[in-house]
């Protein structure tokens, strides 16, 4: 079992729609980085948050330490929001591996005009 | 001002040949991180530094796999004796201690 698991792998949608990705992990994490990549685009981190809730624009991210689960929303999708979106962790885990990010294998988010 | 810049942005070689992967972070970052996405895969860890500390290289695959990061500033991956299944794209991401990373556009590696 992965340490970090995304649900759903792919996702279609409809403009407008109201969208969510899911994130939970097994371990003991110091922050959960939610990231986008377009086709053929870089990667652009969207949030890194430890508890709590963040709100950008359209986007909201949640994490539940206790349960060890995050979730990206999207509210109002548009067809732009067209991405990857990745969820990574950093462990609590002391020494030089603090640093280190463990990546979900990322959904693939579609929105159709 | 400017991101993180990565050169070159593609690079094909022959198996076997050496290949270097250069790094520019955002300057005054204390953070950088190698990373590596393989076609249809996911994100794969290979190294971090952080400051003066000792690196994390615990995402090298193999001894092939080297880094380095010269005055706390820019950093070259290389790679030797490429094999095939090393081609993938090659990401660096700077950060200000552990605050949020800003990834650079990547290397493009085709081992052929």
């Amino acid at each position: 079992k992965n340490e970090v698991e995304q649900s759903p792998q792919n996702l279609t949608a409809q403009e407008g729609e109201f969208i969510t990705i899911n994130c939970s992990y097994s371990v003991g994490i110091s922050a959960l980085h939610w990231l986008q990549q377009h086709p053929g685009g870089g990667i652009v981190s969207l949030f890194m948050l430890s508890s709590g809730k963040k709100k950008h624009g359209r986007l909201i991210a949640t994490i539940n330490i206790q349960e060890k689960h995050s979730s990206l929303h999207i509210t109002a999708s548009h067809p732009r929001d067209s991405a990857v979106y990745i969820c990574a962790v950093r462990s609590n885990a002391g020494g030089t591996s603090y640093g280190k990010l463990t990546f979900g294998q990322g959904t693939i988010l579609t929105v159709h005009p | 001002g400017a991101g993180v810049s990565q050169s070159p942005s593609n690079k094909v070689t022959e198996k076997g040949k050496d290949v270097e992967l250069r790094c520019d972070p955002i300057s005054g970052h204390t953070a950088l991180y190698w990373y590596r996405q393989s076609l249809g895969q996911g994100l794969e860890f290979l190294i971090y530094f952080q400051g003066n500390s000792a690196p994390d290289k615990s995402g090298l695959p193999s001894d092939r796999f080297s880094a380095e990061r010269t005055g706390g500033s820019v950093s070259t991956l290389t790679i030797q004796r490429t094999q095939q299944e090393d081609s993938a794209v090659y990401l660096c991401a700077s950060s200000f201690f552990f605050k949020e990373q800003f990834f650079g556009p990547g290397t493009r590696l085709t081992v052929l």
